[in-house]
């Protein structure tokens, strides 16, 4: 069984650039959450895509959009880039969803912007 | 919206003893999940918990549900349970997931 995958591992960006994170679910997962964890903060909801749709967000401007494709992998884009994104970014994949099932994370994209 | 609030926020133990974290949230949740989050950010997943109790080896863990609380039950720490410990829930009738800010772990050898 292969684990959620994340790329890249680490990222370096300039304000009002645009940056593309890349996530794998779990094997067998057709649900995908990402989040922003802040320096020192717990991880905050950014949205969730089941079956190639967003299915739940958080509150984040729609400069946070995403994609989820037919292998279920999804790709988290962010444009005109603030300082304020620099953050961990994190992808989680589940079989049911958030409501009903176990969250499996990835170890993560790290984007600093400057 | 729902509040996630644990406690304590920082603490510092010495190798061998016992801890409680606990988690407490404003409202119905449909789950509940505690993480380990490793000096290296990934977080890993210590229980599937909406309610009742449930143990992995020296980590327990007990959610309350009607009160409205979670508790994560520590034994005989190790140097390696360091870390950040969350807990995450969705609330009832929501697609949404609430980090908690996290419980801080020292153990010290």
């Amino acid at each position: 069984e292969t684990g959620v995958t994340q790329s890249p591992t680490h990222l370096i960006k300039t304000r009002g650039q645009q940056v593309t994170l890349r996530c794998s679910s779990q094997s067998g997962h057709n649900t995908v959450s990402w989040y922003q964890q802040a320096l020192g903060q717990g991880p905050q909801f950014i949205f969730q895509y089941y079956r190639e749709e967003e299915n739940g967000r958080g509150n984040f401007p729609p400069r946070f959009s995403g994609l989820q494709f037919p292998n279920y992998s999804s790709e988290l884009n962010v444009n005109a880039l603030e300082l304020d994104d620099s953050a961990l970014y994190l992808c989680a994949s589940s079989l049911y969803g958030l409501a009903d099932d176990e969250q499996y994370f990835g170890p993560g994209t790290r984007l600093t912007v400057t | 919206g729902i509040q996630v609030e644990q406690s304590p926020p920082d603490l510092i133990l010495q190798e061998g003893a016992n801890s409680t974290l606990r988690c407490n949230f404003s409202d119905s949740v449909n789950n509940l999940q505690w993480f380990h989050q490793n000096p290296w950010g990934q977080l890993i997943n210590l229980f599937y918990i909406p309610s009742g109790t449930k143990q992995n080896g020296r980590l327990s863990a007990t959610t309350v549900a009607t009160e409205r609380y979670s508790l994560l039950y520590i034994s005989s720490s190790q140097t390696t349970d360091s870390g950040v410990y969350f807990c995450a829930v969705t609330p009832d009738r929501d697609d949404k997931i609430i980090f908690g800010k996290g419980t801080r772990l020292h153990i010290l050898p």
